[in-house]
């Protein structure tokens, strides 16, 4: 199955600033997928990034404050901007396991504390 | 809106007991999986059920899909401090996005 190498682990942040997380995945896939996981909270689905096309949100998400790059089929980066203290939170990747399981493998996952 | 509901949301017994958790919804859903997340780790997927009546055992660890399609159990035999963690039902169609339920944080207690 696909191996997702994301950084920065953690990083704690200025209000205000921007931090860009990095997904780097072993394999080409399709989508990749970013979730925001609140202390402890499930996961929240963010958008769907796919190459070639702008990501698609989900509802209480905007791109502005989401930007989501995707350049090719094997890396993706995920900028929350403009940092409050209410963007603390874990950010994961995530990508289809593959063609033979139903499923999906994810990113060591990014602690964001904004201070 | 497709909503998964996990239950319970805490659960905290002796090692050795048997437990089980339950996700639940109104909607149908192409697949069910279960994934288990450590602290400072990504969920890693346990299981994926696909058909109505499904179960699939992992060592311990025995998954069901209702015949509806609409909920699934996890029941764990003989419990070990291993198992802590938090665990969470995930539906949705294959090559699409998934709706997470809440999860259930399980502690195992030597």
């Amino acid at each position: 199955s696909a191996v997702i190498s994301q950084k920065p682990s953690r990083d704690i942040c200025q209000r205000g600033t921007s931090l860009t997380i990095q997904c780097q995945v072993d394999s080409q896939v399709t989508m990749m997928f970013w979730y925001r996981q609140q202390p402890g909270q499930s996961l929240t689905l963010i958008a769907t990034a796919n190459q070639g096309s702008e990501a698609t949100y989900e509802s209480g998400f905007v791109i502005d404050k989401f930007p989501i790059s995707r350049p090719n089929l094997t890396f993706s980066t995920l900028t929350v901007s403009n940092l409050s203290p209410e963007d603390s939170s874990i950010y994961l990747c995530s990508v289809s396991i593959g063609d033979k399981y139903w499923g999906y493998t994810f990113g060591s996952g990014t602690r964001l504390t904004v201070v | 809106t497709q909503l998964l509901e996990q239950s319970p949301q805490f659960l905290s017994i002796q090692e050795g007991e048997n437990l089980t958790v339950y996700c639940n919804s109104s909607s149908v859903f192409s697949s069910l999986q279960w994934y288990r997340q450590e602290p400072g780790e990504g969920p890693v997927l346990l299981v994926t059920v696909v058909t109505g009546g499904e179960v699939k055992k992992l060592k311990r660890l025995t998954f069901q899909f209702g015949d509806a399609r609409k909920d699934s159990s996890l029941h764990i035999t003989a419990a070990q401090t291993g198992d802590t963690g938090l665990y969470l039902c995930a539906g949705g169609k294959r090559d699409d996005k998934i709706i997470f339920g809440k999860g259930t944080r399980l502690h195992i207690l030597p």
